[in-house]
C-alpha cells in the first residue's frame, strides 16, 4: 500500500464545474504540499500546509490532521485547469524531502 | 525569480553509454534532489544532496551515482546506461528544514536509452 493515495486517478469536468481532488496518508507528517504540472513536465508548488485551510485564487486546499486526509478544490474550472495535481508529504527531519502520490490527471473541457 | 535550470529537455542515448544530467539553481539551496518520474508510479527519489559533497541515496539509486562539488549545481550519471532507464528525469531544490520548505522543481530531462 502507497504511503500517499490520491483519487480519482483521472477526472474530466465541464467548464465551470466544482472539482475535488483527495490525498490520503499513513504517515506522521511535517507539512502536505500541492504540486501542479502542466504537460511538458515543469512542477510547480501550489501550497504547503499543516494545519486548516489555505486559498489562492480559484484554488482551495484542506487539510484534517486527525483523519490523515487533505482535499484540493477549484472553484469554476477552467480548461487551464487542465494538469496533473500531485499531493507529497513532508515527513520532517532536515532533508527536506517527500513522499509524493502518483497523481490525478484533470481535463476541463470547455 | 526563482530558477532551477537542466542541462537538456531531451536526450537519446545508446544501451551502455556514460550519462550526464546536470541541475543548477541559482537559490543558494541547501538541498537538491533527483527524481524519476514513470506513469503510474509518481516521482520516486533517486538521489539527494543536503550541502557540497554530500550526498544520500535515496529510493532507486541503483544504477546511478551523484556528484556535488558547488552549491548550485547537482549532476545525476547513469553508469551504462539501460533501456530501464527511459524515463522523466526531474530535479529540484530546497532550503532544508523538515518537510515544511517548498522545492521548486527544473523543468525536466527527458531520457530515451535505445
Amino acid at each position: 500500500k502507497n504511503e500517499v493515495e490520491q483519487s480519482p486517478q483521472n477526472l474530466t469536468a465541464q467548464e465551470g464545474e466544482f472539482i475535488t481532488i483527495n490525498c490520503s496518508y499513513s504517515v506522521g507528517i511535517s507539512a502536505l504540499h500541492w504540486l501542479q504540472q502542466h504537460p511538458g513536465g515543469g512542477i510547480v508548488s501550489l501550497f504547503m500546509l499543516s494545519s486548516g485551510k489555505k486559498k489562492h485564487g480559484r484554488l482551495i486546499a484542506t487539510i484534517n490532521i486527525q483523519e490523515k486526509h487533505s482535499s484540493l478544490h477549484i472553484t469554476a474550472s477552467h480548461p487551464r485547469d487542465s494538469a496533473v495535481y500531485i499531493c507529497a508529504v513532508g515527513y520532517g527531519g532536515a532533508t527536506n524531502k517527500l513522499i509524493f502520490g502518483t497523481g490525478t490527471l484533470l481535463a476541463v473541457q470547455p | 525569480d526563482v530558477k532551477v535550470t537542466q542541462s537538456s529537455r531531451y536526450l537519446v542515448k545508446r544501451t551502455g553509454e556514460k550519462v550526464f544530467l546536470e541541475c543548477v539553481q541559482d537559490m543558494d539551496h541547501e538541498n537538491m534532489f533527483w527524481y524519476r518520474q514513470d506513469p503510474g508510479l509518481g516521482l520516486r527519489l533517486i538521489y539527494f544532496s543536503y550541502d557540497v559533497k554530500m550526498k544520500e541515496k535515496g529510493d532507486i539509486p541503483e544504477g546511478y551515482s551523484v556528484s556535488r562539488e558547488k552549491k548550485e549545481r547537482f549532476s545525476l550519471i547513469l553508469e551504462s546506461a539501460s533501456t530501464n532507464q527511459t524515463s522523466m528525469y526531474l530535479c529540484a531544490s530546497s532550503l532544508s528544514s523538515g518537510g515544511r520548505r517548498t522545492q521548486y522543481f527544473g523543468p525536466g530531462t527527458r531520457l530515451l536509452v535505445l
